[in-house]
């Protein structure tokens, strides 16, 4: 089946760290995404993790375990322009990406 | 520098009518795809295209159909618009090998159905 969870929306402060969670329940898997949405705009990929593990990108992160079922995006030095929706997807087994609802990320001066 | 380009970013339609949602990607990519986005919900994926000619049905084909005659266009088409229609619908495309899975989107036709 298709279960994939993220918070609906999240608030942080300019210049400090959030992690924005995803679990995900499947039989077959073949990798992990995050993409970020402006308002208004195309999600842009952000991120991709297939090993269990943390791979760093900049000031973006994202973490996987696959036995958990569990992906994480960090984000550290949030800036304003780092307000948007971010977009977790794991690729299952027919090699289709199953698609959270999105985290809506608000930056607060 | 890589263009998925959708014809509009804004429709408004009628119960009944049929409508055409253009897309085009300059990047030489194989697959195609068509979602659609409503809050609260993660994208669906309606249909894609491994290849011209090509198409295979998503997780909501019911009252879509597209049409691929050349590889960098990809067609989404209401046969007869239904208010439960209206949503962004977004395009995509990518590399047929999608092992790192990035998609290419565009900007998102936003239809409204009265």
């Amino acid at each position: 089946g298709q279960n994939i969870d993220q918070p609906t929306e999240m608030t942080a402060t300019e210049g400090a760290i959030v992690q924005i969670n995803c679990t995900y329940q499947t039989s077959g898997f073949n990798g992990l995404f995050w993409y970020q949405q402006h308002a208004g705009e195309a999600p842009t990929f952000l991120s991709y993790n297939v090993l269990d593990g943390l791979e760093e990108k900049g000031r973006f992160s994202s973490f996987l375990s696959r036995s958990k079922g569990y992906s994480y995006l960090l984000l550290k030095e949030l800036q304003m322009k780092d307000s948007a929706s971010y977009l977790c997807a794991y690729m299952d087994s027919n090699y289709q990406l199953i698609w959270g609802a999105g985290t809506k990320l608000i930056i607060k001066p | 520098d890589v263009k998925v380009t959708q014809s509009s970013r804004y429709l408004v339609k009628r119960t009944g009518e049929k409508v055409f949602l253009e897309c085009v990607q300059d990047m030489d990519h194989e697959n195609m795809f068509w979602y659609r986005q409503d809050p609260g919900l993660g994208l669906r994926l309606i249909y894609f295209s491994y290849d011209v000619k090509m198409k295979e049905k998503g997780d909501i084909p019911e009252g879509y159909s597209v049409s691929r005659e050349k590889k960098e266009r990809f067609s989404l088409i209401l046969e007869s618009a239904s208010t439960n229609q209206t949503s962004m619908y977004l395009c995509a495309s990518s590399f047929r090998e999608m092992v790192t899975g990035e998609l290419f989107f565009g900007e998102g036709s936003r239809l409204t159905v009265l």
